[in-house]
């Protein structure tokens, strides 16, 4: 079993809707957890860092369950702009310092 | 500022060639590492290092070498290709933040074919 695991999707959403990607992982030694966009063929960039309290960036919102070890990113309002791949990723420092990505979910978002 | 940089962007080798792929920050981090990356695997860690000469093995370290004389400077050796190989190469970079490394900077890849 991954550590960090999502679904592959992908999601095909039309302009405008909202879409939530789902992300479990497995070592309750995790520390700290990001979302990460990935355009086709470039490298990944911090979309935003998801904390227990949630947090909230425009369209974007994340939230952390630690207790459930589950991570979420919803998106309002999809644009077009926002067809990418989303990584969760998940970071820990215990017996060395280790940061898991998610296989990650594509989105395509259609006019 | 030029951030992260790799090269080459794109490499072709053949079975039991070595190479090495550069890889530059510029922006003082401490933390810089190398990834992989393959259909559906999603980013593998190779190899990191936590300051200049300081290196440490990730999740798939077999058939690489690193070394990390200076702070900006973060090579990954292949020291005999193999068709497993093939793949897309990432380092990356970040600064401490407390007891964990927040956000990482990554370099534009570089396209590794082995034949």
């Amino acid at each position: 079993r991954k550590e960090v695991e999502q679904d592959p999707g992908p999601f095909n959403v039309p302009e405008g809707a909202t879409v939530a990607f789902n992300c479990t992982y497995s070592n309750s030694a995790s520390q700290s957890f990001f979302w990460y966009r990935q355009d086709c063929r470039k490298e990944p960039k911090l979309l935003m860092s998801v904390y227990s309290s949630g947090n909230e960036d425009g369209r974007f919102t994340a939230q952390l369950n630690r207790a459930s070890q589950y991570i979420s990113l919803l998106i309002r309002d999809s644009k077009l702009s926002d067809s990418a791949t989303y990584l969760c990723v998940v970071s820990r420092n215990t017996g060395g310092f280790k940061t898991i990505f998610g296989a990650g979910t594509r989105l395509f978002v259609k006019a | 500022n030029a951030g992260v940089t790799q090269t080459p962007k794109f490499q072709v080798l053949k079975t039991g060639q070595s190479m090495t792929l550069q890889c530059a920050q510029d922006m003082n981090h401490e933390y810089m590492s190398w990834y992989r990356q393959d259909p559906g695997m999603g980013l593998r860690l190779i190899h990191y290092s936590v300051g200049a000469g300081i290196t440490d093995q990730g999740e798939v370290p077999n058939g690489y070498n690193v070394s990390r004389s200076t702070t900006e400077d973060f090579p990954l050796r292949l020291l005999s290709a193999a068709p497993s190989q093939t793949s897309v190469y990432f380092c990356a970079s970040s600064s401490p933040s407390g007891r964990s490394y927040n956000e990482q900077f990554f370099g534009p890849g570089t396209r590794l074919t082995v034949l």
